[in-house]
């Protein structure tokens, strides 16, 4: 089965400073994608950044861009320029996808504070 | 285009009470999915339907919790008696099939708290 791991419970950095949020995997799928989702106290979850487990480059979208090492198994988010806007939690996630369905496992999660 | 639409966005029940969390996923979309998120156990996958189909319920906690996909529009997630540790936030997603990114579109949720 996968699992996630996020081992930073909480974060802090200050305004225009850039910052990494950690997340391990573990799957024995060959295919796979990661992803993390921005959910601020608003509730709501916000798509920001997708790996393939077969691409090369590290993904990037504007600020945030991830930094993924697979033969260590992680795909740490790095948001560059905080803003305090970007306080909220954030959860990696891995995608299986087998047999033409795909199902999405969470990391609990970590709580960014951006301070000013 | 509407996102994922879910209702109610809150519910306070007492406990033994019926409760039902409707959803309406994205058109065109051909996978939909229940998780549910506490502060003890974060997001967790309850179950999901790939084209009106069932296709893992493993995550559902127990025989109060079903779940039904009668159309390809429409998703029930029905929790019957309800209890006050089923209070958490019940988000239903959805997203096309593979062949793209896998992303999945939530909706707002539903805030479920059982007295």
């Amino acid at each position: 089965a996968q699992k996630i791991t996020q081992t930073q419970p909480g974060m802090f950095v200050q305004e225009k400073e850039a910052v990494t949020l950690d997340c391990t995997y573990d799957t024995s799928d060959q295919s796979y994608g990661l992803f993390w989702y921005k959910q601020p106290s608003s509730g709501e979850m916000i798509f920001l950044i997708y790996q393939g487990s077969y691409d090369e480059q590290n993904a990037t979208e504007g600020r945030y861009s991830l930094n993924f090492q697979k033969a260590r198994k992680s795909a740490n988010l790095v948001i560059s320029a905080s803003q305090l806007g970007d306080s909220a939690m954030y959860f990696c996630a891995i995608l299986r996808v087998q047999g033409g369905s795909e199902k999405l496992v969470f990391g609990k999660g970590t709580k960014l504070t951006v301070n000013p | 285009d509407a996102g994922v639409i879910q209702s109610p966005r809150h519910e306070v029940t007492e406990m033994g009470q019926e409760v039902t969390l409707r959803c309406k996923p994205i058109s065109g979309h051909n996978s939909l999915f229940w998780y549910r998120q506490t502060m003890m156990r974060g997001l967790e996958l309850l179950i999901y339907f790939n084209n009106n189909v069932p296709i893992d319920d493993s995550g559902m906690p127990e025989d109060r919790f079903s779940a039904k996909m009668p159309n390809a529009s429409f998703s029930t997630l029905k929790i019957q008696p309800s209890e006050p540790r089923d209070s958490a936030v019940y988000f239903c997603a959805s997203s096309p099939l593979t062949g793209n990114t896998g992303e999945l579109f939530f909706g707002e949720g539903s805030r479920l708290t059982v007295l």
